[in-house]
């Protein structure tokens, strides 16, 4: 198991500006996702965070919005720039052990509540 | 591609009595999957995952599921309700190439637990 630790834990952020996300965990890790959860919505995968690579962002998500940081291989970062109310959401912070293959488990973080007004 | 469907964004039972989540997944390829329970103010937790072999897969808290390829569903029971069960469950399905966890969530399920 994985003890993971997001800071912060939430916080209320003035539109325009950007929030920098941390995620620490207890143990390396190869591969750490980022994941948002928007109010009433299910999480959706933002991108995948290798370490000593750039980050591989899904479909809808681009870098210069959500920038990632992945410095070793146990923290990772998540930028949310330029911030709207829309970028109000629930960020959270996933690993997995074991290599890249489906069968493995991920843990979460507790997440991150970001409110933008 | 896979999807996941939750039927039921809300679903209300009695202390004791039997929880069902229903789960339906599309997937191109033998998919792998997985529950997840989120308490509140907290991370996603492990439930249980299928990946091969027995289709009924027995997870923590008494919770288990059962793979109907020919249904294509993935229901989350278990036989009698406590109220430290109140909580959102979450159905995934991976995206089965190697990947790594790339994991395509169901939109929830609010479980509520009433006395």
């Amino acid at each position: 198991s994985a003890v993971i630790s997001q800071k912060p834990s939430r916080d209320i952020c003035q539109r325009g500006t950007s929030l920098t996300i941390q995620c620490q965990v207890d143990s390396q890790v190869t591969m750490m996702f980022w994941y948002r959860q928007q109010p009433g919505q299910s999480l959706t995968l933002i991108a995948t965070a290798n370490q000593g690579s750039e980050a591989t962002y899904e479909s809808g998500f681009v870098i210069d919005k959500f920038p990632i940081s992945r410095p070793n291989l146990t923290f990772s970062t998540l930028t949310v720039s330029n911030m709207s109310p829309e970028d109000s959401s629930i960020y959270l912070c996933s690993v997995e052990f074991g290599g890249p293959t489906p069968n493995t488990e991920a843990f979460f973080g507790q997440g991150t509540r970001l409110t933008v007004v | 591609a896979q999807s996941v469907t939750q039927l039921g964004s809300h679903v209300s039972v009695s202390e004791g009595a039997l929880v069902l989540l229903r789960c339906n997944y599309s997937s191109s390829v033998p998919p792998y999957l997985f529950w997840y329970v989120q308490y509140p103010n907290q991370g996603l937790q492990l439930l249980l995952k299928y990946t091969t072999g027995a289709t009924l897969v027995k997870g923590i808290n008494g919770f288990e599921a059962e793979f109907k390829k020919s249904e294509t569903s993935f229901h989350l029971t278990k036989p009698s309700a406590h109220m430290s069960d109140a909580a959102e469950y979450f159905c995934a399905v991976t995206r089965g190439t190697g990947g790594g966890n790339k994991l395509t969530f169901g939109t929830g399920t609010q479980l509520k637990v009433e006395l």
